[in-house]
């Protein structure tokens, strides 16, 4: 059974930094793209980043690029969201998913249960 | 630019039928693009890869009662037997060249 469970969330200051993790089980893990999506309170799913199986190939959403950084380490099966110079607008629900691609990007065919961010003052 | 198009809301009644839109920017008619479940205060789940020629692939667990099919540059998922956890948000996603994902904004389903 495919398992992504995210962990690092929490409440935070804005400019302040925040690192995501991603534990993943149940399938290869360096077979796989994978991503981060957000979800900001009330609103729809935001793609945020994502990184091909080998770290060849990364993107990152024009609203996060330069203080978003994403990363895998394929030996322990997890993906790492660090998150620099948070802003109130970062506030939301981040999820771990799953690409049925190795390359390129694809489609999601699983997603992690999420972690909330919350940047405040 | 590569954008998806969904109405906001829909809405049908217990046991009937009801059939989603998502539409794909001109000049990607040939994309295919995956339907997403979100019940309310749950995470997403993926219901189905959906191509061009309407011929789909499912999630793990998904009952029959979800489908799929195309017709140009739209793309279409139909529930039938309508039941009470079908009440969620439904999202369409595809994706171009690269890693990058395009999310449609979301329908939000109301079973009457």
């Amino acid at each position: 059974e495919v398992q992504l469970v995210e962990s690092g969330g929490g409440l935070v200051q804005p400019g302040r930094s925040l690192r995501l993790a991603c534990a993943a089980s149940g399938f290869r893990f360096n077979d796989n793209v994978m991503h981060w999506v957000r979800q900001a309170p009330g609103k729809g799913l935001e793609w945020v980043s994502g990184i091909s199986w080998n770290s060849e190939s990364i993107a990152y959403a024009d609203s996060v690029k330069g203080r978003f950084t994403i990363s895998r380490d394929n030996g322990k099966n997890s993906l790492y969201l660090q998150m620099n110079s948070l802003r109130p607008e970062d506030t939301a629900f981040y999820y771990c998913a799953k690409d049925n691609g190795a390359v390129a990007g694809t489609y999601c065919d699983y997603w992690g249960q999420g972690t909330l961010v919350t940047v405040s003052s | 630019q590569l954008v998806l198009t969904q109405s906001p809301s829909a809405s049908a009644s217990l046991g009937a039928s009801v059939k989603l839109t998502c539409t794909l920017s001109s000049g990607h008619s040939t994309f295919a693009i995956a339907w997403h479940q979100q019940q309310p205060e749950k995470g997403p789940r993926y219901l189905m890869k959906l191509n061009s020629d309407g011929s789909h692939s499912k999630g793990d667990g998904i009952p029959d009662r979800f489908s799929g099919s195309s017709s140009g540059a739209e793309r279409y998922l139909t529930i039938s037997s309508l039941q009470s956890e079908d009440e969620a948000d439904y999202y369409c996603q595809t994706w171009g060249t690269g890693i990058n994902w395009v999310f449609g904004g979301g329908t939000k389903l109301t079973v009457l």
